[in-house]
């Protein structure tokens, strides 16, 4: 059972673009939704993240959405930047023990 | 910034040999976990660790792996007997009193190879 689904597996954008990945979760048990970006090589690194309780968190360039009647959130990227090349994995967890990833989104920001 | 380390970075293992990875979480952290990650696919939950004690395994944690943590330093996760498919980079992580914001601290994995 896949508890977390992520969309889509690669995703191409241009310099300044915005970057759009999305997630869905099945257990409205879960209490915590993190984002997290892994460069090749390296573990992943936590990005932003977000409680049920709000719709909606911002961090720089990188903005949460999330809904919790539909049991989606997602990630934004705004003005995205080379730099911001990875792969991005979305995550939910309730009580803070386990984490269940997403499959997770290569993203590749063209020059 | 605190960071979590794992040593080694890349270990290369016989089929049926024992392997310990080991991980030095960071100092005030109390939850310590090991993830594994197949090459291409998602991060996939094995075990966390609280006071000295598993609590809470995945399927994938079967007999054949074990996890310690032998002093108030390292926190070790073994392999009995390795498998061709045991083949993963495997990571360290530990959080603080498991309710913050900040999410876990990775390692940068130790990439595990069974030929």
């Amino acid at each position: 059972q896949q508890q977390v689904k992520q969309s889509p597996q690669s995703l191409i954008v241009q310099k300044g673009g915005i970057s759009i990945i999305n997630c869905a979760y099945e257990n409205t048990a879960f209490d915590y939704f993190p984002w997290y970006q892994q460069f090749p090589g390296k573990g992943p690194a936590l990005l932003i993240a977000i409680r049920p309780d709000v719709s909606e968190k911002k961090e720089g360039r990188f903005t949460i959405s999330f809904n919790k009647s539909a049991k989606q959130f997602s990630l934004h990227i705004m003005d995205s930047q080379p730099g911001d090349s990875a792969t991005y994995f979305c995550a939910a967890s309730y009580n803070f023990n386990k984490f269940y990833f997403g499959s997770g989104t290569k993203l590749n920001v063209k020059p | 910034e605190p960071e979590v380390t794992q040593t080694p970075s890349h270990q290369v293992t016989q089929m049926g040999q024992e392997v310990i990875l080991r991980c030095v979480p960071i100092s005030n952290h109390l939850y310590f976990y090991w993830y594994r990650q197949i090459l291409g696919q998602k991060v996939e939950f094995l075990v966390s660790f609280y006071n000295n004690e598993i609590s809470e395994k995945s399927e994938i944690f079967d007999d054949q792996f074990s996890v310690e943590r032998p002093d108030g330093s390292n926190f070790t996760l073994k392999i009995r007997s390795t498998k061709l498919e045991d083949s993963a980079m495997y990571f360290c992580a530990s959080s603080d009193t498991g309710m913050s914001n900040y999410g876990y601290t990775f390692g940068s994995g130790t990439r595990l190879t069974v030929v």
